[in-house]
Protein backbone atom coordinates (compact mmCIF):
# COMPACT_ATOMS: atom_id res chain seq x y z
CA UNK A 1 0.00 0.00 0.00
CA UNK A 2 1.28 3.44 -1.21
CA UNK A 3 2.21 5.77 1.85
CA UNK A 4 4.40 8.35 3.89
CA UNK A 5 6.59 7.44 6.42
CA UNK A 6 8.06 9.62 8.56
CA UNK A 7 11.16 8.63 11.18
CA UNK A 8 11.55 9.49 13.72
CA UNK A 9 8.00 10.43 15.50
CA UNK A 10 9.70 11.68 18.77
CA UNK A 11 12.51 13.51 19.11
CA UNK A 12 13.79 16.00 21.64
CA UNK A 13 16.82 17.91 20.94
CA UNK A 14 19.05 20.59 22.58
CA UNK A 15 19.42 23.80 21.79
CA UNK A 16 21.72 24.70 19.12
CA UNK A 17 22.29 20.63 18.21
CA UNK A 18 21.67 19.49 14.68
CA UNK A 19 18.14 17.75 13.42
CA UNK A 20 17.36 15.99 10.78
CA UNK A 21 13.74 14.39 9.98
CA UNK A 22 13.60 11.89 7.81
CA UNK A 23 10.39 11.05 5.16
CA UNK A 24 10.31 8.07 2.64
CA UNK A 25 7.21 7.71 0.26
CA UNK A 26 6.04 4.56 -1.80
CA UNK A 27 3.78 6.89 -3.81
CA UNK A 28 5.82 7.29 -6.75
CA UNK A 29 4.95 11.17 -6.56
CA UNK A 30 6.82 13.87 -7.95
CA UNK A 31 6.28 16.48 -5.35
CA UNK A 32 7.01 16.31 -1.56
CA UNK A 33 6.57 19.06 1.05
CA UNK A 34 7.64 19.41 4.09
CA UNK A 35 5.09 21.54 7.22
CA UNK A 36 4.64 22.58 10.32
CA UNK A 37 2.42 22.49 12.42
CA UNK A 38 1.40 24.81 15.69
CA UNK A 39 -1.69 26.11 17.66
CA UNK A 40 -3.60 28.78 15.75
CA UNK A 41 -1.86 28.83 12.54
CA UNK A 42 -2.97 25.32 10.53
CA UNK A 43 -0.36 23.74 8.32
CA UNK A 44 3.16 26.08 7.20
CA UNK A 45 4.68 25.19 4.77
CA UNK A 46 8.74 25.07 5.61
CA UNK A 47 10.51 23.04 2.30
CA UNK A 48 9.00 21.22 -1.04
CA UNK A 49 10.55 19.47 -3.77
CA UNK A 50 9.69 18.67 -7.20
CA UNK A 51 11.42 16.02 -8.10
CA UNK A 52 15.20 14.24 -6.97
CA UNK A 53 17.70 17.00 -6.43
CA UNK A 54 15.01 19.83 -6.61
CA UNK A 55 14.55 21.21 -3.41
CA UNK A 56 12.10 25.02 -2.83
CA UNK A 57 11.32 27.61 0.12
CA UNK A 58 7.81 27.65 1.32
CA UNK A 59 6.60 30.20 3.21
CA UNK A 60 9.20 29.78 6.27
CA UNK A 61 12.48 28.42 5.44
CA UNK A 62 14.56 30.35 7.80
CA UNK A 63 16.83 27.94 9.99
CA UNK A 64 15.93 24.92 8.21
CA UNK A 65 17.04 23.27 5.06
CA UNK A 66 16.25 20.27 2.87
CA UNK A 67 17.23 17.64 0.84
CA UNK A 68 16.23 15.22 -1.83
CA UNK A 69 18.35 12.64 -3.03
CA UNK A 70 15.96 10.58 -4.47
CA UNK A 71 12.49 9.86 -5.67
CA UNK A 72 11.20 8.17 -2.56
CA UNK A 73 13.03 10.34 0.27
CA UNK A 74 13.02 13.96 1.01
CA UNK A 75 14.66 15.08 4.56
CA UNK A 76 14.51 18.47 6.77
CA UNK A 77 17.59 19.57 8.76
CA UNK A 78 17.91 21.72 11.51
CA UNK A 79 21.07 22.88 11.75
CA UNK A 80 21.23 24.38 14.60
CA UNK A 81 17.64 23.74 16.80
CA UNK A 82 16.29 26.21 18.13
CA UNK A 83 13.32 26.22 20.91
CA UNK A 84 10.94 28.00 18.65
CA UNK A 85 11.14 24.93 16.29
CA UNK A 86 9.58 22.77 18.55
CA UNK A 87 6.89 21.87 17.20
CA UNK A 88 4.87 18.80 15.05
CA UNK A 89 6.30 18.57 11.76
CA UNK A 90 4.58 16.56 8.81
CA UNK A 91 5.97 15.64 5.14
CA UNK A 92 3.19 14.45 2.62
CA UNK A 93 3.32 13.84 -1.46
CA UNK A 94 1.29 14.59 -4.10
CA UNK A 95 1.91 14.25 -7.48
CA UNK A 96 0.57 17.94 -8.44
CA UNK A 97 -2.87 17.54 -9.44
CA UNK A 98 -4.78 15.96 -6.41
CA UNK A 99 -4.73 15.69 -2.94
CA UNK A 100 -1.67 15.25 -0.32
CA UNK A 101 -0.89 12.07 1.17
CA UNK A 102 0.41 12.78 4.92
CA UNK A 103 3.26 11.21 6.92
CA UNK A 104 1.93 10.81 10.43
CA UNK A 105 4.20 13.33 12.06
CA UNK A 106 7.09 14.31 13.75
CA UNK A 107 7.25 15.77 17.33
CA UNK A 108 10.19 17.64 17.69
CA UNK A 109 11.27 19.26 20.87
CA UNK A 110 14.18 21.78 21.39
CA UNK A 111 15.02 21.94 24.98
CA UNK B 1 -1.24 37.34 6.23
CA UNK B 2 -2.71 33.81 5.73
CA UNK B 3 -3.92 32.88 1.77
CA UNK B 4 -6.35 31.04 3.36
CA UNK B 5 -8.87 32.43 6.30
CA UNK B 6 -11.60 29.79 7.58
CA UNK B 7 -14.38 30.67 9.90
CA UNK B 8 -14.96 29.98 12.65
CA UNK B 9 -12.05 28.86 14.80
CA UNK B 10 -14.07 26.63 16.72
CA UNK B 11 -17.89 24.94 16.72
CA UNK B 12 -19.56 23.21 18.93
CA UNK B 13 -23.04 21.13 17.94
CA UNK B 14 -25.04 18.47 18.94
CA UNK B 15 -24.99 14.97 17.75
CA UNK B 16 -27.42 15.08 15.27
CA UNK B 17 -27.11 18.31 14.68
CA UNK B 18 -25.63 20.69 11.45
CA UNK B 19 -22.11 22.12 11.28
CA UNK B 20 -20.97 24.76 9.06
CA UNK B 21 -17.16 25.42 7.95
CA UNK B 22 -16.07 28.49 5.90
CA UNK B 23 -13.27 29.06 3.63
CA UNK B 24 -12.35 31.76 1.62
CA UNK B 25 -8.94 32.25 0.05
CA UNK B 26 -7.33 35.71 -1.03
CA UNK B 27 -5.47 34.45 -4.23
CA UNK B 28 -6.98 35.04 -7.55
CA UNK B 29 -4.99 32.17 -9.20
CA UNK B 30 -6.66 29.52 -6.79
CA UNK B 31 -8.47 26.78 -8.89
CA UNK B 32 -8.91 24.27 -6.41
CA UNK B 33 -9.86 23.42 -3.13
CA UNK B 34 -9.46 20.64 -0.65
CA UNK B 35 -11.14 19.85 2.77
CA UNK B 36 -9.28 17.79 5.07
CA UNK B 37 -10.07 16.73 8.80
CA UNK B 38 -7.36 15.72 11.51
CA UNK B 39 -8.55 13.91 14.47
CA UNK B 40 -6.35 14.09 17.36
CA UNK B 41 -2.94 13.44 17.35
CA UNK B 42 -3.28 11.93 14.02
CA UNK B 43 -2.24 13.35 10.39
CA UNK B 44 -4.80 15.42 8.08
CA UNK B 45 -6.75 13.02 5.74
CA UNK B 46 -8.54 14.50 2.75
CA UNK B 47 -11.89 14.68 2.73
CA UNK B 48 -13.41 16.53 0.15
CA UNK B 49 -12.45 18.37 -2.80
CA UNK B 50 -14.32 21.06 -5.81
CA UNK B 51 -12.83 22.49 -8.24
CA UNK B 52 -16.30 23.64 -10.09
CA UNK B 53 -19.19 26.08 -9.40
CA UNK B 54 -21.78 24.46 -7.34
CA UNK B 55 -22.06 21.72 -4.62
CA UNK B 56 -20.75 18.31 -4.31
CA UNK B 57 -22.20 15.98 -1.98
CA UNK B 58 -20.63 12.67 -0.39
CA UNK B 59 -23.01 10.97 2.47
CA UNK B 60 -23.61 13.23 5.74
CA UNK B 61 -21.06 15.83 3.66
CA UNK B 62 -21.79 18.37 1.38
CA UNK B 63 -18.89 21.10 -0.14
CA UNK B 64 -20.19 24.07 -1.78
CA UNK B 65 -17.68 26.39 -4.11
CA UNK B 66 -18.43 30.21 -5.28
CA UNK B 67 -15.58 30.50 -7.95
CA UNK B 68 -15.84 34.52 -8.32
CA UNK B 69 -15.86 34.86 -4.59
CA UNK B 70 -13.47 32.23 -4.06
CA UNK B 71 -15.08 30.95 -0.70
CA UNK B 72 -16.13 27.16 0.07
CA UNK B 73 -17.59 26.06 2.78
CA UNK B 74 -18.21 21.96 3.90
CA UNK B 75 -21.82 21.12 5.83
CA UNK B 76 -21.98 18.04 8.02
CA UNK B 77 -25.67 16.75 8.60
CA UNK B 78 -26.37 14.36 11.37
CA UNK B 79 -22.83 15.10 12.83
CA UNK B 80 -21.51 12.57 14.93
CA UNK B 81 -19.34 12.31 17.93
CA UNK B 82 -16.43 10.80 15.37
CA UNK B 83 -16.33 13.98 13.49
CA UNK B 84 -15.07 16.07 15.99
CA UNK B 85 -11.43 17.18 14.61
CA UNK B 86 -9.84 20.15 13.06
CA UNK B 87 -11.09 20.71 9.68
CA UNK B 88 -8.32 21.96 7.31
CA UNK B 89 -9.09 24.13 3.82
CA UNK B 90 -6.71 24.14 1.43
CA UNK B 91 -6.37 25.66 -1.85
CA UNK B 92 -3.78 25.33 -4.87
CA UNK B 93 -2.77 28.81 -6.04
CA UNK B 94 0.00 29.43 -8.62
CA UNK B 95 3.05 27.33 -7.77
CA UNK B 96 1.72 23.81 -9.25
CA UNK B 97 0.88 21.20 -6.49
CA UNK B 98 1.84 23.80 -3.54
CA UNK B 99 -1.54 23.56 -1.20
CA UNK B 100 -1.89 26.81 1.17
CA UNK B 101 -4.15 25.57 4.42
CA UNK B 102 -6.09 27.70 6.81
CA UNK B 103 -5.70 27.76 10.03
CA UNK B 104 -8.58 25.24 10.81
CA UNK B 105 -11.95 25.05 12.42
CA UNK B 106 -12.10 23.31 15.34
CA UNK B 107 -15.34 21.22 15.64
CA UNK B 108 -16.38 19.45 18.80
CA UNK B 109 -19.64 17.32 18.74
CA UNK B 110 -21.47 16.75 21.78
CA UNK B 111 -23.77 13.63 22.40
Amino acid sequence: EAAVTQSPRNKVAVTGGKVTLSCNQTNNHNNMYWYRQDTGHGLRLIHYSYGAGSTEKGDIPDGYKASRPSQENFSLILELATPSQTSVYFCASGDGTASYTFGSGTRLLVI
Amino acid sequence: QQKVQQSPESLIVPEGGMASLNCTSSDRNVDYFWWYRQHSGKSPKMLMSIFSNGEKEEGRFTVHLNKASLHTSLHIRDSQPSDSALYLCAARGSALGRLHFGAGTQLIVIP
